[in-house]
């Protein structure tokens, strides 16, 4: 099974902070990544897909990139509303998501 | 518009099995493979598996190999996840997505099944 490994596990932030969340694969999974976001009680949305496109609608704030085994999910400037939990997931062999990063109001 | 629509909260009993729907609308049911991923409280997301709606063909993650099932009804455009054998560390909240090439969405907005005797 692959692993996905994702850093830090909890991050503390400001408002207009630029953040970014590493995800790191057990072996290479070329771009067949995702990065969601997921708020309290409410079920994950799709921020980015192929490692590094953005799905419509998601501000441009966010972005991806990397490919292989070493993937990152940058935030350019925090808006209140970002403060959530961010998954990644891969679906080159079935499918395995991170444990997640907490990003919580400093 | 794409829509997901999964069944109300469950609450069972140790050793009894459970049965989720979650109802597809907006699009052909038939084009999109389905997965269904579950979250125990304060926890990640759990990949259990995925269903081909048009051939009915099934993947399981090996954790729940033998306990899960997954199966459809094309006529009503709704996908079904069963889980039996149920034991407390079931409890979770189960949601239901579809398969776009390599990534999901959208997804139902959870179904919380308790497991408690």
């Amino acid at each position: 099974d692959i692993q996905l490994t994702q850093s830090p596990s909890f991050l503390s932030a400001s408002v207009g902070d630029r953040v970014t969340i590493t995800c790191r694969a057990s072996q290479g999974i070329s771009s067949y990544l995702a990065w969601y976001q997921q708020k309290p009680g409410k079920a994950p949305k799709l921020l980015i897909y192929a490692a590094s496109t953005l799905q419509s609608g998601v501000p441009s704030r966010f972005s991806g990139s990397g490919s292989g085994t070493e993937f990152t999910l940058t935030i350019s400037s925090l808006q209140p509303e970002d403060f959530a939990t961010y998954y990644c997931q891969q679906l080159n062999s079935y499918s395995t998501f991170g444990q997640g990063t907490r990003l919580e109001i400093k | 518009q794409v829509q997901l629509v999964q069944s109300g909260a469950e609450v069972k009993k140790p050793g009894a099995s459970v049965k989720v729907s979650c109802k597809a609308s907006g699009y052909t049911f038939t084009s999109y493979d389905i997965n269904w991923v579950r979250q125990a409280t304060g926890q990640g997301l759990e990949w259990m598996g995925w269903m081909n709606p048009n051939s009915g063909n099934t993947g399981y993650a090996q954790k729940f190999q033998g306990r899960v099932t997954m199966t459809r009804n094309t006529s009503i455009s709704t996908a079904y996840m069963e889980l039996s054998s149920l034991r407390s560390e079931d409890t979770a909240v189960y949601y239901c997505a579809r398969r776009l090439k390599t990534w999901f969405d959208p997804w139902g907005q959870g179904t919380l099944v308790t497991v408690s005797s």
